[in-house]
């Protein structure tokens, strides 16, 4: 069974923290991806990369970071987190034109 | 005009009823389309691929209308847990799947 897990389901940390967000794959997945989503702005993509230590911006990229060492596991750094940064974080894996597999998704409150 | 266009709802229907959902997308250079599924605090799962001949896996039926650029999603026979938000998707590029366009959700709550 396919599987895709993050690190916590929920987070909270104060403004100024410096944030971590894992996201491991086991299906040998090439593209990983990096999503928020917030009410009435529906998914909107962060980061995404597509081999061990590439990466790409996507659509909201500010204040965001990310490491990809290895090809099971996909990281999001918030340098320094802001109360605007509070929203569910999902993470993604795929290979190819396949379907996207989400994690469980990370609550994160910035307070 | 967004890039992919979905009436949000909510849709409410009693059991047993059909509903459709519409999906409009504004590039038409798109290469594939995807309805997906997000329960309440869940993550979204694919629902159904969306092929240009149109397809049916059971009580669900997803079409594909090019020159007027938009998919549709017919649900049969619905039941209470097909309560959820439907997600349409698009994908504008050709040969990768990496950067997908979400629409905002089309939210069905069917009651008993």
């Amino acid at each position: 069974d396919v599987k895709v897990t993050q690190s916590s389901r929920y987070l909270v940390k104060r403004t100024g923290e410096k944030v971590f967000l894992e996201c491991v794959q086991d299906m040998d997945h090439e593209n990983m991806f990096w999503y928020r989503q917030d009410p009435g702005l529906g998914l909107r993509l962060i980061y995404f990369s597509y081999d061990v230590k590439m990466k790409e911006k996507g659509d909201i990229p500010e204040g965001y970071s990310v490491s990809r060492e290895k090809k099971e596991r996909f990281s999001l750094i918030l340098e320094s987190a802001s109360t605007n940064q509070t929203s569910m974080y999902l993470c993604a894996s795929t290979r190819g034109l396949n379907e996207q597999f989400f994690g469980p998704g990370t609550r994160l409150t910035v307070l | 005009r967004k890039e992919v266009e979905q009436d949000p709802g909510p849709f409410n229907v009693p059991e047993g009823a059909t509903v459709a959902f519409n999906c409009t997308y504004s590039n038409s250079a798109s290469q594939s389309f995807f309805w997906y599924r997000q329960d309440c605090r869940k993550e979204p799962k694919l629902l159904m691929s969306v092929y240009s001949s149109g397809n049916e896996d059971g009580r669900f039926t997803a079409q594909l209308n090019r020159a007027s650029q938009y998919i549709s999603l017919l649900i049969r026979d619905s039941k209470l847990s097909d309560s959820a938000t439907y997600l349409c998707v698009v994908n504008p590029n050709a040969g990768n799947n990496r950067k997908l366009i979400w629409g905002l959700g089309t939210s069905l709550a069917v009651n008993p």
